[in-house]
């Protein structure tokens, strides 16, 4: 089944414990990008990246990190989390920015 | 710079009442995609279709139907005879074309509520 998986799917830490969130795809889509959700303000592009070590700054991406390795992973990090970064992001994939992206089920983040 | 806007923030019908959720957006590309897609209160986001600049034909797809008007700057999305179920968030998206922003963009959600 074609699927983006994330995990974890809820997380709770506190202040300052980094924190990875993974997420992989067996799509081989070569597009993949991080997402936030907050309420009131839709859905904000953190990072996305082209292709294997190819990544790039979307519209939000102070406080985060990503890597693409491999082409199906593209975990997100929080090196330093802070409360301000307690919010529901997605993960999701295409072949190409112009194409659909499918969507991982989200990971729920509360930040103490 | 793109940008898409859903000026609804909240809507509220009663089954089988028909409702449109608008969506306008701007862009300098002459070739971009928009799409539609639904969150229903499980949280999971779910693609609903997809339409380049250059095929302005309305489609239709069971209950769900879609005005894309160039002229207007709009990709209004219709259901017909609404049930609970269509209860929901719908984001509108925007992703420009070669050469144009790699970051896709989205509206800020309808929220749909459809009420017995």
């Amino acid at each position: 089944e074609a699927q983006v998986t994330q995990n974890p799917r809820y997380l709770i830490t506190v202040t300052g414990k980094k924190l990875t969130v993974t997420c992989s795809q067996n799509m081989n889509h070569e597009y993949m990008s991080w997402y936030r959700q907050d309420p009131g303000l839709g859905l904000r592009q953190i990072y996305y990246s082209m292709n294997v070590e190819v990544t790039d700054k979307g519209d939000v991406p102070e406080g985060y990190k990503v890597s693409r390795k491999e082409k199906r992973n593209f975990p997100l990090i929080l090196e330093s989390p802070s409360p301000n970064q307690t919010s529901l992001y997605f993960c999701a994939s295409s072949l190409s920015k112009v194409e659909t992206q499918y969507f991982g089920p989200g990971t729920r983040l509360l930040v103490l | 710079a793109q940008k898409v806007t859903q000026a609804q923030t909240e809507i509220s019908v009663v089954e089988k009442e028909d409702v449109t959720l608008d969506c306008v957006y701007e862009t300098r590309d002459t070739t971009y995609y928009l799409f539609w897609y639904k969150q229903p209160p499980s949280g999971e986001l779910v693609f609903l279709i997809r339409r380049n600049s250059f095929d302005e034909q309305n489609e239709i797809s069971g209950r769900y139907s879609w005005n894309f008007q160039k002229s207007t700057s709009s990709f209004n999305f219709t259901i017909t005879a609404s049930q609970v179920v269509d209860s929901a968030v719908y984001f509108c998206a925007l992703s420009e074309g070669a050469g144009g922003s790699y970051i896709p963009t989205f509206g800020r959600g309808t929220s749909l509520i459809v009420h017995p």
